[in-house]
């Protein structure tokens, strides 16, 4: 089974919309890490967002947020008042393991969101 | 500027060579980290390593090598072994392994085996 699956394979959104870019993901640890990244057509991955399992609040970083829904395993990123230049393909990304000590997993990623921003 | 460096940017090699991809950090960060990426898939992992001498097999390890011989270097060289070479390979690195550490990626070396 999939550990991260992202079933919109393209999006298309208004310029100054906002825009939602769905995420679930499958795990049995109780101590997780959700990711975001973009990646433009140059190829660079780029940070966006982090949530982590046991984090109360949902994770915001400017005109990104996260909408964390664990009871349905669910993490789906919102973009706010999109931008040309956000244009690009949008990774969701999972790690599991604890902070210090324990085992700590690798980053598992899915397949990826195309979104295209129309002026 | 502190970031990671991937050269070359794309490169053609002949089917049965090995080759090379070099991948440089000056961020001080003790892990890094081999990906590959093909049309319209996420990232895989290939190898990764926590620290200096020291790395570990990936999901896709077969048919790749690494040498973690320096902190801010960690080379990948694709071997005739590996039955698919031609596709986008990610060099990533991070202060450690913490699970809320993100990783930091570099521009990418987009292979081409022919």
């Amino acid at each position: 089974a999939q550990k991260i699956t992202q079933t919109q394979p393209g999006m298309f959104v208004q310029e100054k919309e906002a825009v939602t870019l769905d995420c679930t993901y499958d795990t049995s640890d109780p101590s997780y890490g959700l990711f975001w990244y973009k990646q433009p057509s140059s190829g660079e991955m780029i940070f966006l967002i982090y949530q982590g399992s046991y984090d109360q609040q949902n994770a915001t970083e400017g005109r990104y947020s996260l909408n964390f829904q664990k009871a349905r395993k669910s993490a789906n990123l919102v973009i706010s008042a999109s931008q040309l230049g956000d244009s690009a393909m949008y990774f969701c990304a999972m790690r599991e393991g604890q902070d210090y000590g324990g085992s700590q997993g690798n980053l598992i990623f899915g397949k990826g969101t195309k979104l295209s921003v129309k002026p | 500027d502190g970031g990671i460096t991937q050269s070359p940017k794309y490169l053609f090699r002949k089917e049965g060579q090995n080759v090379t991809l070099s991948c440089e950090q000056n961020l001080n960060h003790d892990a890094m980290y081999w990906y590959r990426q093909d049309p319209g898939q996420g990232l895989r992992l290939i190898y990764y390593s926590q620290i200096v001498n020291d790395f570990q097999k990936g999901d896709i390890a077969e048919g790749y090598s690494v040498s973690r011989e320096k902190k801010e270097s960690f080379p990948l060289t694709v071997t005739s072994a590996q039955k698919n070479p031609t596709a986008f390979y990610l060099c990533a690195s991070s202060t450690d392994r913490r699970r809320d550490n993100e990783q930091f990626f570099g521009p990418g070396t987009r292979l081409t085996v022919l």
